[in-house]
């Protein structure tokens, strides 16, 4: 079965970090685009960054030079470690298969930032 | 960045209704075009690629159309399980997201 399980999201002080992981079942990550999506508390879906197959990585520009998108072959998990964060960036963060169209999501972690 | 632009953000309707939602984009996209599906507290849900392309197991009333710039999903007979909010999401440059429909019962 495609599966995709996000963790690591919480609570953090402003300008804290934080490590969110998908863990990926079901296809290989090395092989796919990975994307992550973020939705702020009522607000619509904002993307965020991509890592390519060859591994080629993309950020937008709200969370580039903060935010990194890497991946573990060996655990077919792909990583977003995210630093100085601000409240801004207090979302739901979805991982997703794909660099265009997503057709697999998993059910998303919670990053609240707040003093 | 290329903006997406979707109308309207709130559709009230019945069931049985044919409800039709609007993408706009800044600039031409091609069929680079996607979209979603939205319930409350779960994560999206592709419907259509390409414009037009329906997933596997998405129901037939569901379709997409456009090209370049104009877009539109289109729901035949609305069912009880389609109110929710939709997103149309374009790929032809940086990935960009509509704004948003939320689709309520009437």
């Amino acid at each position: 079965e495609v599966q995709l399980v996000e963790s690591g999201g919480g609570l953090v002080q402003p300008g804290g970090s934080l490590r969110l992981s998908c863990s990926v079942s079901g296809f290989t990550v090395s092989n796919n685009y990975m994307t992550w999506v973020r939705q702020a508390p009522g607000k619509g879906l904002e993307w965020v960054s991509v890592i390519h197959s060859v591994g080629s990585t993309y950020y937008a520009d709200s969370v580039k030079g903060r935010f990194t998108i890497s991946r573990d072959n060996s655990k077919n998990t792909v990583f977003l470690q995210m630093n100085s964060l601000r409240g801004e960036d207090t979302a739901v963060y979805y991982c997703a298969r794909g660099s265009g169209s997503m057709d697999v999501w998993g059910q998303g972690a919670t990053v609240t930032v707040s003093s | 960045d290329i903006q997406m632009t979707q109308s309207p953000s709130t559709l009230s309707a019945s069931v049985g209704d044919r409800v039709t939602i609007t993408c706009r984009a800044s600039q031409s996209i091609s069929s680079w075009l996607a979209w979603y599906q939205q319930k409350p507290g779960k994560a999206p849900k592709l419907l259509i690629q390409m414009a037009s392309v329906l997933e596997g197991g998405v129901p037939s009333r569901f379709s997409g159309s456009g090209s370049g710039t104009e877009f539109t999903l289109t729901i035949s007979s609305l069912q009880p399980d389609d109110f929710a909010s939709y997103y149309c999401q374009q790929y032809s440059g940086v990935v960009t997201f509509g704004q948003g429909t939320k689709l309520e019962i009437k």
